[in-house]
């Protein structure tokens, strides 16, 4: 069966540090797309990036870069020079196997981004 | 990017009464739909998925009496709290799925924030 696993439950860094988000799933799918999501305390989810399993190269976005190993099932975020604005819980998602139509969450990491 | 749209945001309702969301893709057709409930401070749960033009599928555990989903255009699915209790209280979150694009990439509403007293 599907996982996902984000083994941070919560972390807080001060304005300015680098983070990592740390996300591991579990598929029997042979290709499949990896996604993570925001979550702001407003509540709405932000969709951030969507991995294709046949891409492993890292992918940039301003302070975004993600990390896709598919040797070790792994698909971390990291966030440079991190900003009170970065505060929220972010999810990892994979879609459900064989038909992808639902998604299967990780329990989320929050983030704390202290002045 | 595209948007999802979720009304109302916040509901706060007595006991007994029924409680209809609604979720709306703006700027794209979603064939299917899906809708999330979460706890504070944890994960989100799916508790069905809205197929445009039949019967939604719920996930195990979830009453499909109580919470009634109806998908009738492409663009538009309903959540319906019938019977609201306490317990029912919880953020409710759509999602809407870009079918079109074939990219499996779920666009979520802002969430209804449901208080039942």
């Amino acid at each position: 069966a599907q996982k996902v696993t984000q083994a941070q439950t919560e972390i807080s860094v001060v304005e300015k540090e680098d983070v990592t988000l740390d996300c591991v799933y579990e598929t029997r799918d042979t290709t499949y797309y990896l996604f993570w999501y925001k979550q702001p305390p407003s509540g709405e989810l932000v969709f951030l990036i969507r991995r294709n399993s046949f891409d492993e190269q890292n992918e940039i976005s301003g302070r975004y870069s993600w990390n896709f190993q598919k040797s070790t099932s792994s698909f971390n975020f990291t966030i440079t020079a991190s900003q009170v604005v970065d505060s929220a819980v972010y999810f990892c998602a994979l879609p459900q196997e064989y038909d992808g139509q639902n998604f299967v969450f990780g329990p989320g990491t929050r983030l704390s981004v202290l002045p | 990017g595209a948007v999802v749209s979720q009304h109302p945001s916040r509901v706060i309702c007595k006991s007994g009464t029924s409680v209809k969301i609604e979720c709306r893709s703006l700027d794209f057709q979603a064939t299917t739909m899906f809708w999330y409930r979460q706890f504070p401070k944890k994960s989100l749960m799916l508790m069905a998925t809205s197929n445009e033009g039949s019967k939604a599928t719920y996930e195990q555990g979830v009453e499909k009496d109580k919470f009634l989903i109806n998908h009738a255009s492409l663009t538009l699915s309903t959540l319906t709290v019938t019977s609201a209790h306490p317990e029912d209280s919880s953020f409710y979150i759509c999602s809407a799925r870009d079918s079109i694009g074939y990219t499996d990439t779920q666009y979520f509403g802002p969430g209804t924030r449901l208080t039942v007293l």
